[in-house]
């Protein structure tokens, strides 16, 4: 099955900075790739996601992208801002039999933005 | 529309009780999961079905049942709960037929304390 690892656990970065969360996966099959983000106390939700034909895809201050050689994915957020504070997962993809697919999410990156 | 509805919000529990944390959607998905997150794991497959009646194990499933009669409702069961199942507990649902399918939809969350 698909093995997800995300770096760094813990990020802080100062107000209008860049913060970078990388993340690899091991099948090679995998062609699908979103990211999650959590609020505290709240559920997680999809902010953006990017497919293996693609490799960047932007949204606003955020951005995906994708290196399917070497197996990575990284979300870039920028000019970063006090309600960008969250816990972010990536995810990958991996077919889990019966027609369907199923998604494996990295451990999370908890990113603080300090006003 | 509702989305994924989880019931309750929260829940404390002795040690040895049993107790039903449901889930129900009204998208229609036929793939529905149970995750948790504790500090630091991120979050962890419990059980998954894709579709009623079809169930399947997760990366963490003991001490855990489920079941799928319906493609709405999709219940955990604990069965004698432990202080290590102290978690909060998501259930999740996706139409997950291709791997563009698969943004998964969270209920709000369960945070249960065994004490």
């Amino acid at each position: 099955g698909e093995n997800v690892e995300q770096h760094p656990s813990t990020l802080s970065v100062q107000e209008g900075d860049s913060a970078v969360i990388k993340c690899t996966y091991s099948d090679s099959a995998s062609n699908y790739f979103p990211w999650y983000k959590q609020e505290l106390g709240k559920r997680p939700q999809l902010i953006i996601d990017i497919r293996s034909n693609v490799g960047e895809k932007k949204d606003q201050r955020i951005a995906v992208t994708l290196n399917k050689t070497a197996k990575h994915f990284s979300l870039h957020i920028t000019e970063t801002q006090p309600e960008d504070s969250a816990v972010y997962f990536c995810a990958g993809v991996a077919y889990s039999g019966a027609g369907s697919y199923q998604l494996t999410f990295g451990k999370g990156t908890k990113l603080s933005v300090i006003p | 529309n509702a989305g994924v509805t989880q019931t309750p919000k929260f829940q404390v529990l002795k040690t040895g009780q049993s107790m039903t944390l449901q889930c129900a959607q009204d998208m229609n998905h036929e793939y529905m999961s149970w995750y948790r997150q504790d500090p630091g794991m991120g979050l962890r497959l419990i059980h998954y079905s894709v579709g009623a009646g079809i169930t399947d194990q997760g990366e963490v499933p003991n001490g855990y049942n489920v079941s799928r009669s319906t493609t709405e409702d999709f219940p955990l069961r604990l069965l004698s709960a432990a202080p290590s199942q102290t978690s909060v507990y998501f259930c999740a649902s996706s139409y997950s037929t291709s791997p563009w399918d698969t943004e998964a939809f969270f209920g709000q969350g369960t945070r249960l304390t065994v004490v």
